[in-house]
């Protein structure tokens, strides 16, 4: 069976920190991709990355980072320097290969405070 | 521009009625995704189809159907609405290019059953 697991329901950083965003999944399959989504309060779901299961390098884009690590089925995500424009609920997803469907984690809601 | 929109935005019923809710996409996408989010639960695949007069069920459908009768449009039907199907529902799109493609999501239609 597929899962994917945000352990952080909510977090809280003041602006200019930096913040890890955790995601773990589980899958058989050798060949998968994972997401990350932001929905910000207007509700909207915005792609962020995708990432195969054959590319293990690091990611980054601008304030934003992801750290994709196998050995620990983890596919983590930070934000540095955060804005008060980083505040939004952030959704790790999972895709088998061929399935072209997604099992999506529970969510983080991040509060960067002013 | 290509883009997925849902219609109506917002939607009141009443326990027991039909309900149906749209979704248009001009990506000419082969595949298109119905989720509802709650809080807790993150989003969760209702049905799905992979191109014209394909359609399949997924995590949580009971009470729901959808048809596709063309590239463009998956609508979604709550056969006899119930309180429990108070969500904000999300349809999604993508292609079939390689191995998989991304899904790109329309605005959310929030549906309260009274």
């Amino acid at each position: 069976a597929q899962k994917v697991t945000q352990a952080q329901t909510e977090i809280s950083v003041v602006e200019k920190e930096d913040v890890t965003l955790d995601c773990v999944y589980e899958t058989r399959d050798t060949t998968y991709y994972l997401f990350w989504y932001k929905q910000p309060p207007s509700g909207e779901l915005v792609f962020l990355i995708r990432r195969n299961s054959f590319d293990e390098q690091n990611e980054i884009s601008g304030r934003y980072s992801w750290n994709f690590q196998k050995s620990t089925s983890s596919f983590n995500f930070t934000i540095t320097a955060s804005q008060v424009v980083d505040s939004a609920v952030y959704f790790c997803a999972l895709e088998g290969s061929g399935t072209y469907k997604y099992i999506f984690g529970t969510g983080t809601r991040l509060k960067v405070l002013a | 521009d290509a883009e997925i929109t849902q219609s109506p935005r917002h939607k009141i019923t009443e326990t027991g009625r039909q309900v149906t809710l749209a979704c248009h996409q001009t990506w000419n996408h082969n595949n298109m995704f119905w989720y509802r989010q709650d809080l807790g639960h993150g989003l969760r695949l209702i049905h799905y189809s992979y191109g014209v007069q394909d359609t399949n069920k997924g995590e949580v459908s009971d009470g729901y159907s959808v048809s596709r009768s063309n590239t463009e449009d998956l609508p979604l039907t709550l056969e006899s609405a119930a309180s429990s199907q108070t969500s904000v529902y999300f349809c999604a799109s993508s292609g079939t290019s390689g191995r998989t493609d991304t899904q790109y999501f329309g605005p959310g239609t929030r549906l309260t059953v009274l």
